[in-house]
C-alpha cells in the first residue's frame, strides 16, 4: 500500500491566518490526490480533488497544489468554520487516506 | 441530492458477525458511475477505506485487511451491506458508508452516511 503522512498532525491557529497543510506520498501518486474536511461527529467533507480542483460548493479560501509526492491544502484566511481535521486520501491505487490533521483555535 | 444512510446493530459481542447495511435515496444504486463504498474510522484514530461494490456486483476491497470482510448489493432495494466476520475490539469503529464517483480519473468520496458507531465488546 502507498502510505500517506500528513504534517504537521496537529496545529493551532488564529481567525485570519493562512494555514498549510501537508501530505506526502510513499511513492509517486501523479495529482491523484483528494481532501477531506471533518468536523467532530460529522462525516468528512470531500474538498478538494485532483490535487488541485475544488469541490463543488467548497469556498474558494481552500486551494489545493502539488504531484508527485509532495502535496499542499492552504487555507488562506481561516474562518472560525474551519477549525476541523482534514484528511488527504490518494487514489493512484489502493485507496488510502493520511492519518489527519487537527486544526484548533489559538 | 444523493442521501446514504447507514443501519444495523450497534453491539455485536466478541467472535460474532457485524451486518450493517447502507439504503441509497434521492439517486439511483444503478449509477454507472457509483463505486458504493464502506469506510471505517476507530474512535480517536483516521480514516481507513475498506472496499466498494459496483451495482453489478464486481467488489474491490483493502489488501490490507484479511479476508473477514464482504460487501453486497440489492439494487432492488437499493440497499448495499457489509459483513465483517470474527469481529474482535479492534473492529470498534464509526462505519461510513459513500459513494466513489470519479474524479478526475480517480475515486473520491463525494457522499457520505452519517456514520453509525458500532461497538465490539465480549
Amino acid at each position: 500500500d502507498i502510505q500517506m503522512t500528513q504534517s504537521p498532525s496537529s496545529l493551532s491557529a488564529s481567525v485570519g491566518d493562512r494555514v498549510t497543510i501537508t501530505c506526502r506520498a510513499s511513492q509517486s501518486i501523479s495529482h491523484y490526490l483528494n481532501w477531506y474536511q471533518q468536523k467532530p461527529g460529522k462525516a468528512p467533507k470531500l474538498l478538494i480533488y485532483g490535487a488541485s480542483t475544488l469541490q463543488s460548493g467548497v469556498p474558494s479560501r481552500f486551494s489545493g497544489s502539488g504531484s508527485g509526492t509532495d502535496f499542499t491544502l492552504t487555507i488562506s484566511s481561516l474562518q472560525p468554520e474551519d477549525y476541523a481535521t482534514y484528511y488527504c486520501q490518494q487514489g493512484y491505487t489502493t485507496l488510502t487516506f493520511g492519518q489527519g490533521t487537527r486544526l484548533d483555535i489559538k | 441530492q444523493l442521501q446514504l444512510l447507514e443501519s444495523g446493530p450497534r453491539l455485536v459481542k466478541t467472535s460474532q458477525a457485524l451486518s450493517l447495511t447502507c439504503t441509497v435515496s434521492r439517486g439511483s444504486i444503478n449509477s454507472t458511475d457509483s463505486y458504493w463504498t464502506w469506510i471505517r474510522q476507530p474512535p480517536g484514530k483516521a480514516l481507513e477505506w475498506i472496499g466498494y461494490i459496483y451495482f453489478k456486483g464486481a467488489t474491490y476491497y483493502s489488501p490490507s485487511l484479511e479476508g473477514r470482510f464482504t460487501i453486497s448489493v440489492d439494487t432492488s432495494k437499493s440497499q448495499f451491506s457489509l459483513k465483517v466476520t470474527s469481529v474482535t475490539a479492534s473492529d470498534t469503529a464509526t462505519y461510513y458508508c459513500a459513494r466513489a464517483g470519479d474524479c478526475g480519473g480517480t475515486s473520491c468520496f463525494d457522499h457520505w452516511g452519517q456514520g453509525i458507531l458500532v461497538t465490539v465488546s465480549s
